[in-house]
């Protein structure tokens, strides 16, 4: 399957900082890729895909001006939460959108704010 | 109704023991099927993906998808304690905009 990385893999930020996460799909080029967030002992939840040269495409709830997604080029897209809170500590994955709708994940960014 | 529904678990098999896990989803357009496995702390790993109806065998893992029923499954055989996780069911919807729905999960204990 697909690879891809992500970094960080943990960060600590304090409450009203930004943080951003980078996310490369390494062996595909993807126009798509996804940011789901996961909060612990819960299942995923898409928060928006990430289109390539354009805007990206947010779920209902999900605040875009909070979450800015970039997906600059075919390999990385990045997420950047701005104005940390400690409700939006979380495990943040992106995935590619790979082949036959077959989505791989990355190891995942786990994000504490204090 | 919840779009992609799974057994609330947790479940727990004996090592060796065939572990049955079981998934139903609401959209009958749904085409593409997944069976992901999270370890505590990591991130999903696909495992198995089915997309027409019957069986679908990948080593120890079968998977069954039953479209007139909405259901899809994933069997493990000969379980082994690496197995014990978590297992996501996560099922494409929507159509054009499609997107990958999971259900909670149920976390799997295979005891040695």
């Amino acid at each position: 399957g697909a690879v891809v990385s992500q970094h960080p893999s943990w960060v600590i930020c304090k409450s009203g900082t930004s943080v951003k996460i980078e996310c490369r799909s390494l062996d595909f080029q993807a126009t798509t890729m996804f940011w789901y967030r996961q909060f612990p002992k819960q299942s995923l939840m898409l928060m928006a895909t990430s289109n390539e040269g354009s805007k990206a495409t947010y779920e209902q709830g999900v605040e875009k001006d909070k979450f800015l997604i970039n997906h600059a080029s075919l390999t990385l897209s990045t997420l950047t939460v701005t104005s940390a809170h400690p409700e939006d500590s979380s495990f943040y994955i992106c995935s590619d959108s790979g082949i036959v709708n077959e989505q791989y994940f990355g190891p995942g960014t786990r994000l504490t704010v204090t | 109704q919840k779009e992609v529904e799974q057994n609330s678990g947790p479940l727990s098999v004996p090592e060796g023991a065939i572990a049955s896990l079981n998934c139903t989803y609401s959209d009958r357009g749904s085409q593409s099927f997944f069976w992901y496995r999270q370890y505590s702390g990591k991130s999903p790993e696909l495992i198995m993906s089915i997309y027409s109806n019957g069986d679908k065998e990948d080593g120890r893992f079968t998977a069954q998808l039953n479209k007139a029923s909405q259901y899809v499954s994933l069997l493990i055989r000969d379980s082994q304690p690496s197995d014990s996780a978590t297992y996501l069911c996560a099922v494409l919807v929507g159509g054009a905009n499609s997107k990958l729905t999971f259900g909670k999960g149920i976390t799997l204990s295979v005891r040695p």
